[in-house]
Formats: C-alpha cells, structure tokens, sequence
C-alpha cells in the first residue's frame, strides 16, 4: 500500500515569498492533515478536512497560511507570505475517518517538507 | 490548550542498555499513543494504550497507561543502534472535552542516541 505522499522535500525562499506544498493521502482515506512541526517541537494540528470540508482549523494562521482539498483527495497548504519563524517541517498525515483512535483509522503520516524561511 | 511534558529531553545511552522515557499532561487523556521519528521521516506509530492501567508491549518496547490518565511511560529494553531517534507521545481527550475531534497533543520528544 503506499504512503502518504508529499512533495518537495526540500525548500528555501526568503521572507516575504510564497511557498505551496503538495500531499497526497492513502487511497481512501477521507480525513486528511496538516501538521507544522518546528525544531525540536512535537507536530501541531494547523488543519484538519473530512474529504472536501474543514473540519478544525482552529490553530491555523489564517492571515498567511491557507490550505484546500477541493475534491477531497490531495490537498495543497500555502503560506503568503512567509516569515522566518515559518521556518519547519510541514507533515501531512490522513487517516481512514476521524472520531475514532488512531491504529484503527490507519492514521499514519507522510515524510514531511522541510521548509527553510532566509 | 492541553500540554504534554516529555522527558527527558535526550538521553545517550550505550547498546544493550535498557531505556525509560515518559509523559505527563496537565488533563485527562483517553488515548496515550507513542511514535517514533526517523531523521527526515514522519512519526510512526509503535504502540496505542487505550484504558487507565493497561500495559501493552511491542517487541523490545513496553508502555503503561497511567492509572490517573494524566500520565504514560514507554520502556524500551536491551537497546539496539537502529532504536536511534526522537520518541513522541501523544495523547487523544476525552470524548467529552468540547467537541476536539480526538485531535491529537504531541509532547516535545526525546531524543534517544545509542552508542554501539
């Protein structure tokens, strides 16, 4: 089965920029996240959708971050424009539902783009 | 919003050496989970505790479920040089807490180098 899919891997722009990052979850999976995990940090929630919907966004900075899933397969999260302290690794992560734990749903999480904010 | 307290921090330990690493959170939590983080990977699940006192092994690993559900610990026994990386828990809230959507809280981690 494969994973969740994130693409880059890598990048680097200067503050100010815009930058978008791409995931594509595990086939079926209608719940889909975003996470921003910072150097030495543990990942945190931005966003979360149910297949086309917003289901919690609550912790997602919404005067530069945005994020869409239009036909609640992949989605895209972008940042406009960038600050330096955006500098991190942007998880994505999908599960088969949410309201449930996370072995059950097979909630498990892509490998992540490492954004770098000069 | 909920915090979890990992420690320690980091830890260095020789191979063959057994390892304890826990986590503490200023509420209840229904679901403790622990993960591990590979250098350029995401977090991968290694074990679920799903009720107060249950104590669930994986292998070389062990994780106990507080008895008050504000805690959790994760053992790992007889260390290896591939068990390098940063250990996460996570905790899922109660059902009642206000609507959360089981989010999911992540402690800071701990960062476990074994010298071979």
């Amino acid at each position: 089965e494969a994973g969740v899919a994130q693409s880059p891997r890598y990048k680097i722009i200067e503050k100010r920029q815009s930058v978008a990052f791409w995931c594509n979850p595990i086939s079926g999976h209608a719940t889909l996240y975003w996470y921003q995990q910072i150097l030495g940090q543990g990942p945190k929630l931005l966003i979360q959708f149910q297949n086309n919907g917003v289901v919690d966004d609550s912790q997602l900075p919404k005067d530069r971050f945005s994020a869409e899933r239009l036909k609640g397969v992949d989605s895209t999260l972008k940042i406009q424009p960038a600050k330096l302290e955006d500098s991190a690794v942007y998880l994505c992560a999908s599960s088969l539902g949410y309201g449930g734990t996370p072995r059950i749903l097979g909630y498990t999480f892509g490998s992540g783009t490492r954004l770098t904010v000069v | 919003g909920q915090q979890l307290n990992q420690s320690p921090q980091s830890m260095f330990i020789q191979e063959g050496e057994d390892v304890s690493m826990n986590c503490t959170s200023s509420s209840i939590f229904n679901t403790w989970l622990w993960y591990k983080q590979d250098p350029g990977e995401g977090p991968v699940l290694l074990i679920a505790l799903y009720k107060a006192g249950e104590l669930t092994s994986n292998g070389r690993l062990t994780a106990q479920f507080g008895i008050t559900r504000k805690d959790s610990f994760l053992n790992i026994s007889a260390s290896i040089p591939s068990d390098v990386g940063i250990y996460f828990c996570a905790g899922q809230p109660t059902r009642n807490s206000g609507g959360s959507n089981y989010k999911l809280t992540f402690g800071k981690g701990t960062l476990l180098t074994v010298n071979p």
